[in-house]
């Protein structure tokens, strides 16, 4: 079973650009979750989505967006870029939703904004 | 607020156990997780817990919980060289499948 592929792995934008970044879970798993990793703040949670449909977002300014389609293939958008957008971006997926949080991750679209 | 503590770093030597300490703050949690990240890779589930155990054994790994103190633990026993990475404990928070990752815990294993 193929894992969790994040696209793409590296990219280099400059300030004031925005990005999209793809994510495609593992087959049947309808749950996709984003999250920002960076030296100084650690892992702090973006949003999931399940079945097309955010059920929770985290503490992030609204220019940071996803959604998710049909397939459970979803995207994060980040318009507007700063410095302190530069990161690891991660993308897990989950057969379900709720508290059994079983989280398979990806391994990360590196964001470098100059 | 929703902070989860570890200590930085542990050095051990190649054979003995390592003990990865994690301190939670929300008591409501129902699961506790351990993740592993080596250098470049994404996050690998080790194992995870439910709040109303004590104690769970999985091959080489042991994981502690005292909920009084709120204090999760990871031992490692047999710690190899392939066991040096970074490891985060984790709890679920605000439903659904959001965590809250601890600061992580870099394993540096010795020959």
């Amino acid at each position: 079973k193929a894992g969790v592929t994040q696209t793409p792995r590296y990219l280099i934008k400059t300030r004031g650009q925005q990005v999209t970044l793809s994510c495609s879970p593992i087959s049947g798993h309808r749950s996709v979750s984003w999250y920002q990793q960076t030296p100084g703040q650690g892992l702090q949670f973006l949003f999931e989505y399940f079945s097309e449909t955010q059920r929770n977002k985290g503490n992030f300014p609204g220019r940071f967006s996803g959604r998710q389609f049909s397939n459970s293939r979803s995207e994060m958008n980040v318009s507007t870029l700063e410095l302190g957008d530069s990161a690891l971006y991660l993308c897990a997926s989950s057969p379900r939703t709720g508290s059994i949080g079983e989280l398979f991750f990806g391994e990360g679209s590196r964001l470098t904004v100059l | 607020g929703e902070d989860v503590e570890q200590s930085l770093f542990l050095s051990v030597r190649e054979g003995d156990s390592s003990v990865i300490n994690c301190t939670y703050t929300d008591s409501s949690s129902t699961y506790l997780y351990w993740y592993k990240q080596e250098p470049g890779a994404g996050l690998q589930l080790l194992t995870y817990i439910f709040s109303n155990m004590d104690m769970k054994q999985d091959q080489r790994l042991t994981v502690l919980l005292n909920k009084k103190d709120k204090h999760l633990s990871l031992r490692i026993a047999d710690t190899q060289t392939g066991d040096s990475a970074i490891y985060f404990c984790a709890e679920t928070t605000g439903g659904g499948n959001k965590l809250t990752f601890g600061t992580g815990t870099q394993l540096k294993v010795e020959l």
